[in-house]
């Protein structure tokens, strides 16, 4: 078990451009997080998925965020026309489904983007 | 209000001490409670889960659980320099969603 991984660890970009980061579970989690964090707050809730499932997205995405889990393995999270109020650590974390005391979520390293 | 609220700290402990950090929540429905610690610039670990009432002790670390407070709170004794983080605690609902709290930062001094 090697954990969750997430590529590239860190990305600087120019204000528009568009950025995708990849996310790979824990092999046997079916459900995968995506949060972004900002200095001096906790992770705040994006999107998951059940297996290649969308099951839930944040009513503070906007239609510029979208992430995909094509075959219920590795994620991505994609930002298109990037502002600088998306410069944050975006994090990705994995479980079991939950099944009464198994929930526990485990965090990748996060990607921290940076729009100039 | 906010769903799962800390006091930020910064909470200074000397080396040897018992750190103690608290935790309410706002959810009656809160099923699941974890603490995470996390370190500058760096992801966060989960130390400790705990789901029913009463205490649950892991090495150094003790959760405590009182749901008719909505109230959770971590211990963690004979602190060393290295526990010196930031600690989220958050709440699971049931569904999807885990609500995190701000975060309490620990100093603890050698």
């Amino acid at each position: 078990d090697t954990g969750v991984s997430q590529n590239p660890r860190h990305k600087i970009t120019k204000r528009g451009q568009n950025v995708t980061f990849r996310c790979d579970p824990i092999s046997e989690h079916n459900r995968l997080y995506w949060y972004r964090q900002t200095l001096g707050q906790g992770p705040e809730f994006l999107t998951y998925f059940q297996n290649e499932a969308q099951l839930e997205k944040s009513r503070l995405l906007s239609d510029r965020f979208s992430a995909e889990r094509p075959k219920g393995s590795f994620s991505t999270l994609e930002i298109q026309r990037t502002e600088q109020g998306d410069s944050a650590m975006y994090l990705c974390a994995s479980s079991l489904v939950w099944t009464g005391e198994n929930y526990e979520q485990y965090f990748g390293p996060g990607t921290r983007l940076t729009v100039t | 209000q906010k769903e799962v609220e800390q006091n930020s700290g910064p909470l200074s402990v000397p080396e040897g001490a018992i750190a103690s950090l608290n935790c309410t929540y706002s959810d009656r429905g809160s099923q699941s409670f974890f603490w995470y610690r996390q370190y500058s610039g760096k992801s966060p670990e989960l130390i400790m889960s705990i789901y029913s009432n009463g205490d649950k002790e892991d090495g150094r670390f003790t959760a405590q659980l009182n749901k008719a407070s909505q109230y959770v709170s971590l211990l963690i004794r004979d602190s060393q320099p290295s526990d010196s983080a930031t600690y989220l605690c958050a709440t699971y609902t049931g569904g999807f969603k885990t609500i995190f709290g701000a975060g309490t930062r620990l100093f603890v001094k050698a």
